[in-house]
């Protein structure tokens, strides 16, 4: 079974700190996803990455910086952390389908991060 | 930018009662996928739908894409306390990327 683990299930840190999420998958996914999810929003994607050292931008990346080093991992940054990016962030892991087809989304529990 | 719109966002029903929640998006999509959260949990596939019209059914569920590829449905029969939670659509844009709806949360009262 695909095993995708965020290092902190609740976080709570100061306006203006630096902010590290760490999100780590079992199954040699190519592909890494972080997105927020914020009530009556839905999930909403913030960056993603195909491949290590690779990197797209999702709907808002406004603020967040992410690093996927190894193929295992994919760190969200929060460069200096404000009280509007207090949300729920949920990373999600895929194989590479092909043609028109995609793997489906694997979630990790999400962590609950409160910016004060 | 392109967006994927669920209705609704919340549905109360009674166990036994059937259910739909509909998704609709502002521009074609190559495919859909519906996923499940359950409160206090993550999200977790159902099922994807690829071609134009497409119907597909899970034992009480039944999910459908448009003619058009823009709008899709899925339709629970006779609702369980089992089926709470909340309901996404994502559609896919591109290559990897993916749009997900709004959610509809379902509450079922026994």
């Amino acid at each position: 079974d695909v095993k995708v683990t965020q290092s902190s299930r609740y976080l709570v840190k100061r306006t203006g700190e630096k902010v590290f999420l760490e999100c780590v998958q079992d199954m040699d996914h190519e592909n890494m996803f972080w997105y927020r999810q914020d009530p009556g929003l839905g999930l909403r994607l913030i960056y993603f990455s195909y491949d290590v050292k690779m990197k797209e931008k999702g709907d808002i990346p406004e603020g967040y910086s992410v690093s996927r080093e190894k193929k295992e991992r994919f760190s969200l940054i929060l460069e200096s952390a404000s009280t509007n990016q207090t949300s729920m962030y949920l990373c999600a892991s895929s194989l590479t389908g092909g043609g028109w087809s995609n793997q489906p989304q694997h979630f990790g529990d999400g962590t609950r991060l409160s910016i004060l | 930018g392109q967006q994927v719109m669920q209705i609704p966002q919340y549905q109360h029903v009674q166990e036994g009662e059937d259910f739909t929640t509909y998704c609709n998006s502002s521009t074609t999509l190559s495919n859909i996928q519906w996923y499940k959260q359950r409160p206090g949990g993550h999200p977790v596939f159902l099922i994807q739908l690829v071609k134009s019209g497409e119907v597909k059914k899970q034992k009480r569920l039944t999910f459908q894409f448009g003619e058009a590829k823009k709008n899709s449905s899925l339709h629970i029969t006779a609702t369980q306390t089992t089926d709470v939670g909340t309901y996404f659509c994502a559609g896919r844009k591109g290559t990897y990327k993916y749009i997900f709806g709004t959610g509809t949360r379902l509450k079922v009262l026994a």
